[in-house]
């Protein structure tokens, strides 16, 4: 059984920075690209970024372009990613979810994590 | 950018019912590359259909998808109880990856 578990949320101040982890399970972790897309409190789905399985090629929204940085650790069987700049309109609870090759663009998610809960304010 | 509407924005049934719902995209969806979620409350969005009309693993038959081009649809032919939730439609052809804005679907 596919298992995502995201770990890292917390509050933190506007321009802080804060690195959230998606520990993987149940497949193989370097054949499968991965994302992060988030929620925030009473919204809709919006995508942050993805990896490809390699981790060699990776994509972001416009929204978090520059302060994001996407990664993985095949090694590991974990996905990261490093926020920094943080802003109010980042709060969100933060989804790692599978993808359904190892290419990072055109995919869809699925499955997802439970999420963790990024407060960013001062 | 590319932008996906959800209409309506709430469907009002009964369990047993019939639900149809829309999802109109701005421009055409590359390979019909078109994916529809249900997060039910305080629960992860999960995948239903995938390619437009490709039921996900585990998806029962009340549930399908058509369209093409700009204009897809999702079905639900019998509502059960745990269907009373949130459906988001997805493209995944072309980038940035876009969401519709959601059609919460509640008992009447």
């Amino acid at each position: 059984e596919v298992q995502l578990v995201e770990s890292g949320g917390d509050l933190v101040q506007p321009g802080g920075s804060l690195r959230l982890s998606c520990a993987a399970s149940g497949f193989t972790f370097n054949s499968y690209a991965m994302a992060w897309v988030r929620q925030a409190p009473g919204k809709g789905l919006e995508w942050v970024s993805s990896i490809s399985g390699s981790g060699g090629t990776t994509y972001y929204a416009d929204s978090v372009k520059g302060r994001f940085t996407i990664s993985r650790d095949n090694s590991e069987n974990t996905l990261y990613v490093q926020m920094n700049s943080l802003r109010v309109e980042d709060t969100a609870l933060y989804y790692c979810a599978k993808g359904q090759t190892t290419s990072a663009g055109s995919i869809r998610f699925d499955p997802w994590g439970q999420g963790t809960l990024v407060t960013v304010s001062s | 950018e590319f932008v996906l509407t959800q209409s309506p924005g709430t469907l009002s049934l009964s369990p047993g019912e019939r639900a149809t719902l829309s999802c109109r995209a701005s421009q055409s969806v590359s390979n019909n590359f078109l994916a529809w979620y249900r997060q039910k409350v305080g629960q992860a969005p999960r995948l239903l259909i995938y390619a437009a009309s490709s039921r996900a693993t585990g998806i029962p038959d009340r549930f399908s998808g058509s369209g093409s081009g700009t204009d897809f649809t999702l079905t639900i032919s019998r509502l059960e109880p745990e269907d009373f939730a949130v459906y988001y439609c997805q493209q995944y052809g072309s980038s940035p990856l876009t969401f519709g804005g959601g059609t919460k679907v509640e008992i009447k």
